[in-house]
């Protein structure tokens, strides 16, 4: 399908454990950023891209991993979960001529 | 840090009433722009104003920019019940990165 897509859509872990969220998108953009969502503070900058093989920090990295490999897709690893990495993680691209974003359906993700 | 604050973080309108929104930021800019997000769902781009824009329209959507007070209004005009959703404004400080800022959200309901 083209677009933006993630996966999994839904995942439950436990504290300690690694988890992997997929981002992948069909347009070819060379930007992709990674967010979460928690209440209270809307969304927040966790890592980006501006190519394959290159990504930067944002504001909330801490805790978290990416690799960019392909165009294409952007995958976020927790390498040790915890419980206050529960949160909605939300996917985003954009063109290098464009300033608009395009997000992912999103994952929700519980750390028990 | 969140660069946008908005105002109010609830509204809720009847149908056909027009609705604002505000937002307001810390820094100085290159664009901001507003998103919105229906419960459970990815954001989606509504409209882009930039630094050196004080005004724009799209449809029903209104956005004023005041780079000297560092604000934005958002006015959606004749509401409907399918705009009930969160609204976020969003800051970028370069076009070359395209990193956001987001406010932490105006939720929006409108009754039939």
């Amino acid at each position: 399908d083209a677009g933006i897509t993630q996966s999994p859509r839904y995942k439950i872990t436990e504290t300690g454990r690694q988890v992997t969220l997929m981002c992948h998108q069909t347009w070819s953009h060379s930007y992709m950023f990674w967010y979460r969502q928690d209440l209270g503070h809307g969304l927040r900058l966790i890592y980006y891209s501006a190519a394959a093989d290159i990504t930067d920090k944002g504001e909330v990295p801490d805790g978290y991993v990416v690799s960019r490999s392909k165009t294409e897709n952007f995958p976020l690893t927790l390498e040790s979960a915890t419980r206050s990495q529960t949160s909605v993680y939300f996917c985003a691209s954009k063109g290098g001529d464009t300033d608009t974003q395009y997000f992912g359906p999103g994952t929700r993700l519980t750390v028990l | 840090s969140q660069q946008g604050e908005e105002d109010p973080q609830a509204l809720s309108i009847q149908e056909g009433e027009n609705a604002t929104m505000n937002c307001s930021y810390k820094t100085s800019i290159n664009n901001l722009q507003w998103y919105r997000q229906n419960s459970g769902r990815g954001l989606v781009h509504l409209i882009l104003i930039r630094s050196n824009e004080r005004e724009k329209h799209s449809g029903r959507l209104r956005v004023t920019l005041d780079t000297s007070k560092k604000s934005s209004s958002l006015l959606i005009t004749a509401s409907r019940a399918a705009d009930t959703a969160s609204y976020f404004c969003a800051t970028a400080r370069s076009s070359n990165t395209g990193k956001l800022i987001f406010g932490q959200g105006t939720t929006l309901q409108v009754k039939p």
